[in-house]
């Protein structure tokens, strides 16, 4: 089975602090996403990354960097955070072939909290 | 500019009762693939099914069926005899290139 594993089930932080979100998956798949979701918004995703050391902005990137160093690992950033960044952040990866007809495999969440 | 839209933001039903979830697309693309998944309390997105643009088969698995027609641009869910293990939020999805869009999500509450 493919495992999508997140650092953190929920995250409390501060305000301007420097935020990192882990992201692990265990099926060698080329395609990482990350999105948040909202109450009334749905997904939406904020990088996407194809291969080790490229990323891809999505619909809503601002505030947020990323990085791929590894296959298996995607880390989003929030270099500093701020209140309007509390939400629910979801990992998902894909395998390459054929982008458009992969399902994606998401982890459980990270419930972050930007006090 | 693609889009999927699910118009029910939230649906209550009693047990055993059938209960379909709309889901309207639009896309310029005469490829593409249509997703639903459900989101259970524990919130990780499960795949349900996947249906590429090509094939208007309709799907049954089990109690979960699924309805797709091109010409209304709808790729519909029913659940049959829902049970309360259904309750999640379901969400719809297109692909036709490099991204997934989402719809915005349904709620489902099955009452025992």
């Amino acid at each position: 089975d493919v495992k999508v594993t997140q650092s953190s089930r929920y995250l409390v932080k501060r305000t301007g602090e420097k935020v990192f979100l882990e992201c692990v998956q265990d099926m060698d798949h080329e395609n990482m996403f990350w999105y948040r979701q909202d109450p009334g918004l749905g997904l939406r995703l904020i990088y996407f990354s194809y291969d080790v050391k490229m990323k891809e902005k999505g619909d809503i990137p601002e505030g947020y960097s990323v990085s791929r160093e590894k296959k298996e690992r995607f880390s989003l950033i929030l270099e500093s955070a701020s209140t309007n960044q509390t939400s629910m952040y979801l990992c998902a990866s894909s395998h390459y072939r054929d982008r458009a007809s992969n399902e994606q495999f998401f982890g459980p969440g990270t419930r972050l909290t930007v006090l | 500019a693609q889009k999927v839209t699910q118009a029910q933001t939230e649906i209550s039903v009693v047990e055993k009762e059938d209960v379909t979830l709309d889901c309207v697309y639009e896309t310029r693309d005469t490829t593409y693939y249509l997703f639903w998944y459900k989101q259970p309390p524990s919130g990780e997105l499960v795949f349900l099914i996947r249906r590429n643009s090509f094939d208007e088969q309709n799907e049954i698995s089990g109690r979960y069926s699924w309805n797709f027609q091109k010409s209304t641009s709808s790729f519909n869910f029913t659940i049959t005899a829902s049970q309360v293990v259904d309750s999640a939020v379901y969400f719809c999805a297109l692909s036709a290139g490099d991204k997934i869009i989402f719809g915005k999500g349904t709620r489902l509450h099955i009452l025992p």
